[in-house]
C-alpha cells in the first residue's frame, strides 16, 4: 500500500543548528510532493512544494527540500534553525487522486 | 499512536444532492479538528476549524451554509457538502488535535468527492 514515512518523531535542536527532516514515500510513477508546517495552535501552512523541474526546491523561511527520485525521498532542510521554527512538520505526497500525509515530525528548537 | 479515521475515502454523487464526510478520532478525544480542501495542483486550503460543542469557525470565502460542520462529540466531526455542484469536486481532509498527546495533529486519510 502507498505510504509516506517520516522517520523522526521528535527532533530537538539548539538555535543555529542545521536541520534535516526525512520523508520517504512508496508510490511509483509521477508524484507531487509537499512540506507543511503547523505552528502550535495554528492550522497547516505550506512551506514548499515540488511538481516538476529542478529537484531542489526553495520554500519560505529559509527552508528547502530535495527530491531524489531514485531514493523516493523528499527531505526538508534548513541550514540554521531559529527558536520560531518550533512546530510540527508534515510531508505529503499526491499522485493522481490519492494524497497521503506522513505522521509528522515535531521540531523543538531550544534558545 | 493517534489514529484518525475519515470516511468515505471516495464518493461520487449527483448534482444537487448532499454528501456527509465523517472524521473520527479513534483513540483520543479531539477538542479541535480542522477541515481542509485541496484543489488540483495546489496546496491544502483550510476551510474551517471545528471545536467540540461550539460552532465551527469558517475561513473567509468558505460558505458555511454550503459546507456544514458539526462537532457534536469529542471523537466525531462531520462535514456535509449540501446541494453539491461539480465545482465542489475535490479532495477533503480532516486533522484532529490530541490534547493529551502533546497537542499533536493527526490527519485522516482524506475523501475524494466527485460531483457529476
Amino acid at each position: 500500500a502507498q505510504s509516506v514515512s517520516q522517520h523522526n518523531h521528535h527532533v530537538i535542536l539548539s538555535e543555529a543548528a542545521s536541520l534535516e527532516l526525512g520523508c520517504n514515500y512508496s508510490y511509483g510513477g509521477t508524484v507531487n510532493l509537499f512540506w507543511y508546517v503547523q505552528y502550535p495552535g495554528q492550522h497547516l501552512q505550506l512551506l514548499l512544494k515540488y511538481f516538476s523541474g529542478d529537484p531542489l526546491v526553495k520554500g519560505i523561511k529559509g527552508f528547502e527540500a530535495e527530491f531524489i527520485k531514485s531514493k523516493f525521498s523528499f527531505n526538508l532542510r534548513k541550514p540554521s534553525v531559529q527558536w520560531s521554527d518550533t512546530a510540527e512538520y508534515f510531508c505529503a505526497v499526491n499522485r493522481g487522486n490519492d494524497m497521503r500525509f506522513g505522521a509528522g515530525t515535531r521540531l523543538t528548537v531550544k534558545p | 499512536g493517534a489514529v484518525v479515521s475519515q470516511h468515505p475515502s471516495r464518493v461520487i454523487c449527483k448534482s444537487g444532492t448532499s454528501v456527509k464526510i465523517e472524521c473520527r478520532s479513534l483513540d483520543f478525544q479531539a477538542t479541535t479538528m480542522f477541515w481542509y480542501r485541496q484543489f488540483p495542483k495546489k496546496s491544502l486550503m483550510l476551510m474551517a476549524t471545528s471545536n467540540e460543542g461550539s460552532k465551527a469557525t469558517y475561513e473567509q470565502g468558505v460558505e458555511k451554509d454550503k459546507f456544514l460542520i458539526n462537532h457534536a462529540s469529542l471523537t466525531l466531526s462531520t462535514l456535509t457538502v449540501t446541494s453539491a455542484h461539480p465545482e465542489d469536486s475535490s479532495f477533503y481532509i480532516c486533522s484532529a488535535r490530541d490534547p493529551t498527546g502533546g497537542n499533536r495533529y493527526t490527519f485522516g486519510s482524506g475523501t475524494r468527492l466527485t460531483v457529476v
